[in-house]
């Protein structure tokens, strides 16, 4: 079957550093996403990596192994703001989209 | 402001009736998607369409209809509701289907059956 995991819950201090991990099990492999969701709101798309390596993009970085099947979020100079869901997401090879229950990340002052 | 817009934001419903969730964009994107989100699962999806006139099935289809008479709209239907389809209901569009184009979503409906 197709199974993305990531961690439930995690908490960080504001201007800190957080990486939120994800791994994934699916059938074919065309692209993974990363979305924020607010509580309440829809999800926001973050990040698209379908090759290996990191991608930067200001204080959000995303990285990815195809052969570990493996990816990672990089939040850097943690906001208050940032106080959210962030979910993972993997196209399989009949382009739909397989999703992660997401991780909740606390902020803490 | 261009964007996706989902009607009604919330909903109580009695077990047996029929409901019809609205979904329309502005964005003259060809895909578009329903999903359902519930506490400990990941968006699970429930219907697609590719382009106008075409529907898939996703992951949970059962209990659901949708219909795509034109771009903008894409409703989605409970013929008869039961207590598990108590959930948050999302759409999304993309620019095109069945390629890695980006998903992006309307602000959902939250449905209660009882």
């Amino acid at each position: 079957g197709q199974n993305i995991d990531q961690p439930t819950e995690m908490t960080a201090t504001e201007g800190a550093i957080v990486q939120i991990n994800c791994t994934y099990q699916t059938s074919g492999f065309n692209g993974l996403f990363w979305y924020q969701q607010h509580a309440g709101e829809a999800p926001t798309f973050l990040s698209y990596n379908v090759l290996d390596g990191l991608e930067e993009k200001g204080r959000f970085s995303s990285f990815l192994s195809r052969s570990k099947g493996y990816s990672y979020l990089l939040l850097k100079e943690l906001q208050m703001k940032d106080s959210a869901s962030y979910l993972c997401a993997v196209m399989d090879s009949n382009y739909q989209l397989i999703w992660g229950a997401g991780t909740k990340l606390i902020i803490k002052p | 402001i261009a964007g996706i817009t989902q009607a009604p934001t919330s909903q109580i419903l009695a077990a047996g009736r029929r409901m019809t969730l609205r979904c329309t964009q502005d964005m003259r994107h060809n895909a578009m998607y329903w999903y359902r989100q519930d506490l400990g699962l990941g968006l699970r999806l429930i219907h697609y369409s590719n382009t106008a006139g075409t529907t898939g099935k996703g992951e949970v289809p059962d209990g659901y209809s949708v219909s795509r008479a034109n771009t903008d709209d894409f409703p989605l239907t409970l013929a008869s509701a039961v207590p598990s389809q108590t959930s948050v209901y999302f759409c999304a569009s993309s620019e095109v289907g069945g390629n890695t184009d980006t998903q992006y979503f309307g602000p959902g409906t939250r449905l209660t059956v009882l």
